[in-house]
């Protein structure tokens, strides 16, 4: 089975800022990655899928990156609806696994 | 509207069984592949089960995997997870999710609200 480790786990970061979430897979999973934002309460929702390409409606101030093994979320000039947690998920295999989840804090 | 909504859910003893449903709207729903995804309290997303178009292919996760059977009846745009010998670490939210409509893996772009599953004596 494949691994998604997410780093870090909680970020604290102000309106404005921008930042970067970072998730690596236990193999490589090529460009088969998503990202989803989860608020409490809800469901997740997708922002991003094949490691780089923004769903329809999702602001361009997020963005992603990578293949194989790494990849990255950022969140460019961060609003204040942003805050939340965000998952990775590898869909490589038929065995699909999330990350643990990075919650975004406001500092 | 597009839309999946769950119901189902509810509060079971140990070693008891529950039936899901996923009712899907809006969209073909007899074209996509769908899941089921769950979340224990306070935790992180997990994948549970996933069915093809067609009902031709079906994968569990080794946590449910014997005790968990998925299925779906396009004719009523329904999906479903039958769950036997429920155990407490089964308690949590249970979201429906839409795949691709390609045979295949997928991202999982449209999401039901969820139905809370507990299991408790």
């Amino acid at each position: 089975d494949i691994q998604m480790t997410q780093s870090p786990s909680t970020l604290s970061a102000s309106v404005g800022d921008s930042v970067t979430i970072t998730c690596r897979a236990s193999q490589s999973i090529s460009s088969w990655l998503a990202w989803y934002q989860q608020k409490p309460g809800k469901a997740p929702n997708l922002l991003i899928y094949k490691a780089s390409s923004l769903e329809s409606g999702v602001p361009s101030r997020f963005s992603g990156s990578g293949s194989g093994t790494e990849f990255t979320l950022t969140i460019s000039s961060l609003q204040p609806d942003d805050f939340a947690t965000y998952y990775c998920q590898q869909y490589n295999s038929y065995l699909y696994s999330f990350g643990q989840g990075t919650k975004l804090e406001i500092k | 509207e597009v839309q999946l909504v769950e119901s189902g859910g509810g509060l079971v003893k140990p070693g008891g069984s529950l039936r899901l449903s996923c009712a899907a709207s809006g969209f073909t729903f007899s074209t996509y592949t769908m899941n089921w995804v769950r979340q224990a309290p306070g935790k992180g997303l997990e994948w549970v089960s996933s069915i093809s178009s067609s009902s031709s292919y079906i994968y569990y996760a080794d946590s449910v995997k014997g005790r968990f059977t998925i299925s779906r009846d396009n004719a009523k745009n329904s999906l479903y997870l039958q769950m036997n010998s429920l155990r407490a670490e089964d308690t949590a939210v249970y979201y429906c999710a839409r795949g691709g409509q390609w045979l295949g893996t997928s991202y999982f772009d449209l999401w039901g609200r969820g139905t809370l599953v507990t299991v408790s004596s």
